[in-house]
């Protein structure tokens, strides 16, 4: 089954304590990307990649970090989590740049709760 | 960076019903995309919409792109409990490879 496939569902973590959000696709897509999602300002983009090595900005990558190795993978990392960052967070891929007919797929989310 | 405002924020309405979601913006947007999330999971894709005044239909679903691709608006017919869900619109940005999302519409379909 065609999925993206994002681990863990939940975690509750303490300030400063590193983490690693994991994010797999099989779909052999090109380009993936992390959101994070608060109430009442949508999905704010993280970082994204448009393949292999090749990771940049999105609008809020303060407190991220990212890698993109190999092209099934994106694990999204926080060095030094902070209560600011306690949010919804999703993984999506598309084959390529998704505008015009590429279809964006979202994984299932991991909320974190950062005390 | 374009922001993409959408509006109402939350629509409780009776089944049977018709609604409109809009999504508003003082720029261009290449294509736009619409979305439907439900609780616990990502948003899945409704549909794309590319060309100016693009009328694009799914069931009771319509979908139209505005002529100078700055808006679009999903229209519901008829609606049901089974539409209940986060309705979100996301205008792609070519020059920065990003899309811009809209803050979503919770939209509820009483029985």
């Amino acid at each position: 089954e065609a999925q993206v496939t994002q681990n863990p569902r939940y975690l509750i973590t303490v300030t400063g304590k590193k983490l690693t959000v994991t994010c797999s696709q099989n779909m052999n897509h090109e380009y993936m990307s992390w959101y994070r999602q608060d109430p009442g300002l949508g999905l704010r983009q993280i970082y994204y990649s448009m393949n292999v090595e090749a990771t940049d900005k999105g609008d809020v990558p303060e407190g991220y970090k990212v890698s993109r190795k190999e092209k099934r993978n994106f694990p999204l990392i926080l060095e030094s989590p902070s209560p600011n960052q306690t949010s919804l967070y999703f993984c999506a891929s598309s084959l390529s740049w998704p505008a015009t007919n590429e279809k964006l797929f979202f994984g299932s989310g991991t909320q974190l709760s950062v005390l | 960076t374009q922001l993409l405002e959408q509006s109402p924020q939350f629509l409780s309405i009776q089944e049977g019903e018709n609604l409109t979601v809009y999504c508003n913006s003082s720029s261009v947007f290449s294509s736009l995309q619409w979305y439907r999330q439900e609780p616990g999971e990502g948003p899945v894709l409704l549909v794309t919409v590319v060309t100016g005044g693009e009328v694009k239909k799914l069931k009771r679903l319509t979908f139209q792109f505005g002529d100078a691709r700055k808006d679009s608006s999903l229209h519901i017919t008829a609606a049901q409990t089974g539409d209940t869900g986060l309705y979100l619109c996301a205008g792609a940005e070519d020059s920065n490879y990003q899309l811009i999302w809209g803050a979503g519409t919770k939209l509820i379909i009483k029985p």
